[in-house]
């Protein structure tokens, strides 16, 4: 059956620091996603993107981040100056349709020091 | 805005003895619901869902969940659980008008001994 792959599994970074996260979806899926869980709290959404740009995003989703899918295959969700408070497993989904369930990748672990 | 309540956080149960989990959700319109699984070090699987139609819902794994509309719920069941359904479960809901922002409810840590 075909996965959502995320690369890498876990990541250690700089406060300050940018970061890119990948994420590479099913290949037939039209819908993408970006969530986040920080530990010990809920899985929170931040940003869905549909046709090359994004279709909503979350409160969370502020400047400091961007998401691009910059070929046929991946999607990327950058941090530009990472803070101690992203720290968080950061799920990637997709979806055929905009009404079809979600399929999750494993998550990057991001740790910011 | 929709929510969800997880009213377990931890659940431990014995092999073969069946197990049911608790989910219920806020929200003034109408919404789809659905059950991920968490296996360790691995991502969300999604186990069952209710967009329309019958209220009970069949999953994998031989999990089921029933919808009700009166009292905004949407448990979770197994009758007989094994060693292997040891994980974290999640609640979820969305705006059936919505391109699938999740919400999702705090999980259940589903632990079984033998």
């Amino acid at each position: 059956e075909p996965e959502v792959t995320q690369t890498p599994s876990h990541q250690v970074t700089q406060m300050g620091q940018e970061v890119i996260l990948r994420c590479v979806p099913i290949s037939n899926h039209l819908y993408f996603y970006w969530y986040r869980q920080i530990l010990g709290q809920k899985v929170e959404f931040l940003v869905s993107f549909y046709n090359n740009e994004i279709s909503e995003k979350s409160e969370i989703f502020d400047d400091q981040f961007s998401v691009e899918r910059p070929d046929g295959s991946n999607f990327t969700l950058k941090i530009r100056s990472t803070k101690l408070e992203d720290s968080a497993m950061y799920f990637c989904a997709s979806s055929e349709w905009r009404n079809s369930p979600l399929h999750f990748g494993n998550g990057t672990r991001l740790t910011v020091t | 805005a929709q929510s969800v309540t997880q009213l377990d956080s931890q659940v431990p149960v014995f092999e073969e003895a069946p197990v049911e989990l608790r989910c219920n959700y806020s929200s003034s319109v109408s919404v789809y619901l659905f059950w991920y699984v968490q296996y360790p070090n691995q991502g969300l699987q999604l186990l069952l869902k209710y967009l329309s139609g019958s209220t009970l819902v069949k999953g994998i794994n031989g999990f089921e969940a029933e919808f009700n509309k009166s009292q905004t719920s949407f448990h979770l069941r197994k009758p007989s659980v094994h060693i292997s359904d040891t994980a974290e479960y999640f609640c979820a809901v969305t705006l059936s008008s919505n391109d699938y922002k999740l919400s999702f409810g705090a999980g259940t840590t589903v632990t079984v001994r033998a």
